[in-house]
Parts: C-alpha cells; structure tokens; sequence
C-alpha cells in the first residue's frame, strides 16, 4: 500500500464549475500538505501549504486537511482553462532536518471552455 | 531572479552508460534535493543535500549518487543505466525557513533505450 494515494484522474469539468482534488495518507506522523501544480513538460508548482488540521484559503483556491481521517482536499472555484494541469498532493513528517516530501500520483484535471 | 536551473532538458542514453545531471538553486538556497519523477507517477525523493552535507536519502540503489558543492550547486549520478531509469529528474531548492517549502526547476528528461 502506498504511502499516498490519489485518484490520477483524468477528471475533465466545464469552465466555472467548482473542482474536488482528494488524497488519502496512512503515515500518522505527516504534518505538512502541500499541493502542487504541474503544468505539462515544467516542474511541480507550490500551490498551498498547510500544516496540521484546518482550512487555508487562497483566492480560489482552498486546502483542507482532516488528520483524523488522513484526507486532505484541495479545493478550486470559478475554474478556469488555464487551471489545466497535473495537480499533486505532497506531505512531509519535518520541516527541519530530512524534510523529505512524499508526494500523491497526481490528478490531471482538464477545465472545458 | 533565476529560478532552479537544471541541464541538461533532454538526454538519451543506452542501457549501462552513466549520466551526470546537473543543478543550481536559487541564489541564497543552501539546500537541494533531487526527485525521479516517472511518467504517470508522483515525484519520488532520492536524495537532499545541505551545505554539502547529505541529510536524506530515498530507497534508490547504490547506482544513484549525488554531491553538493561549495557555490551550492548539485550533481545527480546514475550508473549503469537501466530502461527503468527513464523519467524526469527533478531538482528542488529551499532557504531554512520554511524549510520543506520546495521550489522545483523543469526537470531533466532522461530517457534510456
């Protein structure tokens, strides 16, 4: 069983509508999420950070992690075409020392105009 | 300012030759990490360097080997090259703070026939 797990899709929505990107993690000492975004042939792009339980919101975009159930969301309103892209769930145990990240197999989300 | 670099973009490569790929963070970043990403797959860590020092390592074989220097700049080397080997190698920066904060360059796409 991996570490991570996330549903690689492909998911395809119209232009507007609102997106649900889920992961899932069974190592209980994870403490920082992140997602990522990954535009074809570029390297992963920091979308949102968040330590511990709890919401973060960022524009259109908003993070939630629930520790108690290893669920992490992220979460896009009003999409749009240029949201085109692989995103990736990501989490790591530190963030001093070996602050390793391990990373979901990522979902690629297609908005249509 | 200049984002991680990493070269070369593309190389082709056969069965059990070696490769050298290279990297520079962001200017004022002490840490590098490197990452094999699969195609279809999350990225997956090999290794982290700190002011030359290695502070982690992933579960790769003894084939992969990197180093830090001075200026803080990376090397990634594979020998003997396997057709599995082929993917896109990733290199990432960050400053103490935040100190899993990653920012990742494009990648150098290796591909092993």
């Amino acid at each position: 069983q991996k570490e991570v797990e996330q549903d690689p899709g492909p998911l395809s929505v119209p232009e507007g509508a609102i997106v649900s990107l889920n992961c899932t993690y069974s190592n209980s000492a994870f403490q920082y999420f992140m997602w990522y975004r990954q535009y074809s042939r570029k390297g992963p792009e920091l979308l949102m950070y968040t330590y511990s339980s709890g919401n973060k919101e960022d524009g259109r975009f908003t993070a939630q992690v629930d520790k108690s159930s290893k669920y992490i969301s992220l979460f896009i309103r009003d999409s749009q075409p240029s949201d085109s892209a692989t995103y990736l769930c990501a989490m790591s145990e530190s963030n001093f020392g070996n602050e390793k990240l391990t990373f979901g197999t990522g979902t690629r989300l297609t908005i249509i105009p | 300012d200049a984002g991680v670099t990493q070269s070369p973009t593309h190389l082709i490569k056969t069965r059990g030759q070696q490769v050298t790929l290279r990297c520079s963070p962001i200017s004022g970043h002490k840490s590098v990490s490197w990452y094999q990403q699969v195609l279809g797959q999350g990225p997956q860590f090999i290794f982290q360097y700190y002011e030359k020092e290695e502070r982690g390592r992933g579960n790769f074989p003894d084939r992969f080997s990197a180093r830090q220097f001075p200026n803080y700049s990376s090397e990634l080397n594979v020998n003997a090259l396997l057709l599995g080997d082929s993917a896109l190698y990733l290199c990432a920066s960050n400053n103490r703070a935040g100190a899993n904060v990653l920012t990742f360059g494009a990648g150098s796409r290796l591909t092993v026939l």
